[in-house]
């Protein structure tokens, strides 16, 4: 089965701009978890939906949201940016069956300049 | 709340060595395990799994161990080789919760060498 896909995979902003981010989970999966991962914090919990519903939040200022359709596919956005955004973010997909195991996107690097 | 520890490294090894990287947790319940891989360039994938008491997850030649009573879940390969070089993530989801919401180590680089 196709794996989770993020678009775009690189992109640069500068600060004050906002940006949304795509992820496209793998065929029959319901939740979406988005995770920011940083050489200094490591790999942290932003938010999961489930059937359009965010269902966990991590600890994140408002700047940071998602949404999720009622394909599954998911967006996060982040609003006024600023370099301490800059970041992988990664995509993961969950569904019935898979005994909580998480399938991980390529992630989307932002660069905050 | 959850917490995952792991040996930060780096670690460098040469090609055939034994690897240990230590992982303990603090979590209610009895949360499940995980090591995650990372290799250059790409996302996270599942190396192995334990979601009891000592349960064994393995796969690859990786072995972890559940370890209820030392909170612990270290992971370990008797012979690493060149493509093993990645950063690895010990990981954990509470019971009870949602199962989708993992709480990570920081990873530990391995390098090895030929």
């Amino acid at each position: 089965k196709a794996g989770v896909t993020q678009t775009p995979r690189y992109l640069i902003k500068t600060r004050g701009q906002q940006v949304t981010l795509s992820c496209s989970p793998i065929s029959g999966h319901r939740s979406v978890s988005w995770y920011q991962q940083t050489p200094g914090q490591g790999l942290q919990f932003l938010f999961e939906y489930f059937s359009e519903t965010q269902r966990n939040k991590g600890n994140f200022p408002g700047r940071f949201s998602g949404r999720q359709f009622s394909n599954s596919r998911s967006e996060m956005n982040v609003s006024t940016l600023e370099l301490g955004d800059s970041a992988l973010y990664l995509c993961a997909t969950g569904g019935q069956g898979e005994n909580g195991e998480l399938f991980f996107g390529e992630g989307s690097r932002l660069t905050v300049l | 709340g959850n917490s995952v520890t792991q040996m930060e490294g780096p670690v460098t090894l040469s090609e055939e060595a034994f690897l240990t990287i230590n992982c303990t947790y603090t979590a209610t319940g009895y949360p499940s395990l995980f090591w995650y891989v990372q290799y250059p360039g790409e996302g996270l994938q599942l190396l192995l799994k334990a979601t009891k008491a000592d349960d064994k997850g393995s796969n690859k030649g990786f072995e972890a161990t559940y370890r209820k009573e030392t909170t612990s879940f270290h992971l370990e390969k008797g012979s690493v080789q060149v493509s093993d070089s990645a950063v690895y993530f010990c990981a954990l989801s509470s019971k009870g919760g949602s199962n989708y919401k993992l709480t990570f180590g920081k990873g530990t680089l391995l390098t090895v060498n030929p």
